[in-house]
């Protein structure tokens, strides 16, 4: 059974710095997506990864998939208060069509 | 344009009724899904339809009951109304469900009083 894990859960940090959120699978996917989900909102889908080494930028936010050692990560470079918000991946199940996994979140807060 | 829209955004409602949320996609996607969001913000698949055909049924109680009408339509129907039902639920769909993300609705959210 495909589980996904990410951390941390919550994360506080300044404006300015940078961080890392984690994303570990449990079993082989090659489709890994990031969402970001503001406070009573829906999901945005932010990034999607389909093979080992693919890295992708988008303003202030990178992510990258490892597939062998089933890892993603999403880097926030010079973080700003605008990307406090929830950050959920989510991993392709192999089996069923479609079916993604979602870890449990990273709460994002940005101070200034 | 709303890509991906539920109704209603909001539904309050005593246990033991029955209720029903739509969704509709103009995206002109293949493949609708139902996810449910708990409390603890927690997100798990319920169901999924591609051109009209159950896909993905998950381990959900049999008082949930979704309905394709056709690719564009996916509707939840939830029998019986429990408290732990309470919950977020969101339409989602996807073109190819391989390599594109799934675009979400705005979610419902159902409070059982």
């Amino acid at each position: 059974e495909l589980k996904v894990e990410q951390n941390p859960l919550f994360l506080s940090m300044q404006e300015g710095k940078n961080y890392t959120i984690y994303c570990n699978y449990s079993t082989t996917s090659d489709r890994l997506y990031w969402y970001r989900q503001d406070p009573g909102k829906s999901l945005e889908s932010l990034f999607v990864l389909l093979s080992n080494g693919a890295v992708k930028q988008e303003g202030r936010l990178m992510a990258s998939l490892d597939t062998k050692a089933r890892l993603s990560t999403l880097h926030i470079t010079a973080a700003v208060h605008d990307l406090s918000a929830t950050y959920f991946c989510a991993v392709g199940g192999g089996g069923s069509q479609g079916n993604l996994i979602f870890g449990k979140g990273t709460k994002l807060s940005v101070k200034p | 344009d709303t890509a991906v829209s539920q109704t209603p955004k909001y539904l309050v409602t005593q246990m033991g009724n029955d209720k029903s949320i739509k969704c509709e996609q103009n995206l002109g996607h293949d493949t609708m899904y139902w996810y449910k969001q708990d409390s603890k913000k927690f997100l798990k698949i319920m169901f999924s339809y591609n051109n009209k055909e159950l896909i993905i049924n998950e381990t959900v109680p049999n008082r949930f009951s979704p309905k394709s009408p056709d690719k564009a339509h996916l509707n939840l129907h939830i029998n019986s109304l429990e408290l732990g039902d309470s919950a977020v639920y969101f339409c989602a769909s996807s073109q190819d469900w391989r390599n594109q993300p799934q675009h979400f609705g705005d979610g419902t959210r159902l409070s059982i009083l």
